[in-house]
Parts: structure tokens; C-alpha cells; sequence
């Protein structure tokens, strides 16, 4: 099973709907993030969680709202789409300063999502 | 954190060495170099990581320059499973502050390697 996965894979939806996606992980990492990513660029950062309690903003968080329900878990909801939201978006998890490699993430499969 | 310079894209062929550089002149003392890749629409891969000595791992190997400028991931063997884009991260390591663990990724370098 994989360490990190996301849901839906896919979501096709309309301007002004509410939508959540969401990101579940077994990797038992304190730290948890979600980016998106425009054809042809690069990934930008929304928001990240250090753990439960800690919730930060990214590069670009506006019109994006997160939640971090348990360790395992942490969602993002767009509150009212809007097209130019049309992106894929990673969720990724890391571990803690005191173990590990340091920095390094580890992504879920991604979620294609399109507004019309 | 230091702003990087990659190529574009470049092309390799199956079965030699790809040799991808990635500038990064205002590196700071304190700040590692990261490489991750990313195939076609998949989440980034974390391949490798360096401070200033060359590093090699089962995927790749790191060079850094001496004076930290500029570093180059070397894939010895590249095989067509290796075609995807190549980000190159400076990043600080430290054990605290509300910046630590966020990644800045770039355009990257998309390699092609061919038959």
C-alpha cells in the first residue's frame, strides 16, 4: 500500500462549489504539506502543518483553507472554486528534525482537479 | 534560501551518464543543496542531497563545487525510466524555525533520455 495517498485521484467540478480534498499517511511523519502545481511550472507550497496543532501558510493561500484532523491526516478545501484553481495538487509528508534525512518529503500520487 | 539556475531541458542517451547542473552562486554557509525529480505528473521523488563534500547514493551522485556555486547530479547509467524533470533546492538545515522543512521548487530540468 502506498505511504502516502490522496483522494479523489481525479475531480472535474464548477465555479463556486465547495471542494475537499483530502490526504492520509502511514509514514507516522509529524509534518504534512500540500502544493499545487500549473502545467509547465514548478510546485508552489499552500500550506504545511508541523503537527496537529500547527497550521501555516504557504506561498499561496489564498482561496484555500486546510485541516489537520489527526497526524494521519490533513485536507484541503477550496471554499468557493474558481477556474484559475485548475491545477494538480501533491500532498507530502517529512519527518521530524531529529531523525531522517533531513528536508527530505515524500509526495502522494497527486489529485487533477479542474474547475470549469 | 538561494536562488538556483537550471538548464532548460537537455537529452542523454540510454546507457550513458547524464550530467545535470544547477547553479546557485548566493548559497549561504548553512544552506544544502537537494535534488528531487518528478516523472510524468507523478509526486517528486527525493533522489540526493549535499553541503560541500560529494555525495553518492544508490540513485546518483552529488558534486559540488568548492566553492559551493554550482553542483552537478551525475546519473552514471541513465535509462529511459530516468526521463523526467530534475529540481535542483537550496535549502537551510537548521533544527528550528517556522521556515524549516518548506521546500521552493522551481521549473526544474527536463531530461530526455533516448533509445
Amino acid at each position: 500500500d502506498a505511504d502516502v495517498t490522496q483522494t479523489p485521484r481525479n475531480r472535474i467540478t464548477k465555479t463556486g462549489k465547495r471542494i475537499m480534498l483530502e490526504c492520509s499517511q502511514t509514514k507516522g511523519h509529524d509534518r504534512m504539506y500540500w502544493y499545487r502545481q500549473d502545467p509547465g511550472l514548478g510546485l508552489q507550497l499552500i500550506y504545511y502543518s508541523f503537527d496537529v496543532k500547527d497550521i501555516n501558510k504557504g506561498e499561496i493561500s489564498d482561496g484555500y483553507s486546510v485541516s489537520r484532523q489527526a497526524q494521519a491526516k490533513f485536507s484541503l478545501s477550496l471554499e468557493s472554486a474558481i477556474p484559475n484553481q485548475t491545477a494538480l495538487y501533491f500532498c507530502a509528508t517529512s519527518d521530524s528534525p531529529s531523525s531522517g534525512i533531513i528536508n527530505e518529503q515524500f509526495f502522494g500520487p497527486g489529485t487533477r482537479l479542474t474547475v470549469l | 534560501d538561494a536562488k538556483t539556475t537550471q538548464p532548460t531541458s537537455m537529452d542523454c542517451a540510454e546507457g550513458r551518464a547524464a550530467n545535470l547542473p544547477c547553479n546557485h552562486s548566493t548559497i549561504s554557509g548553512n544552506e544544502y543543496v537537494y535534488w528531487y525529480r518528478q516523472i510524468h505528473s507523478q509526486g517528486p521523488q527525493y533522489i540526493i542531497h549535499g553541503l560541500k563534500n560529494n555525495e553518492t547514493n544508490e540513485m546518483a551522485s552529488l558534486i559540488i563545487t568548492e566553492d559551493r556555486k554550482s553542483s552537478t547530479l551525475i546519473l552514471p547509467h541513465a535509462t529511459l525510466r530516468d526521463t523526467a524533470v530534475y529540481y535542483c533546492i537550496v535549502r537551510v538545515v537548521r533544527a528550528g524555525g517556522t521556515s524549516y522543512g518548506k521546500l521552493t521548487f522551481g521549473q526544474g530540468t527536463i531530461l530526455t533520455v533516448h533509445p
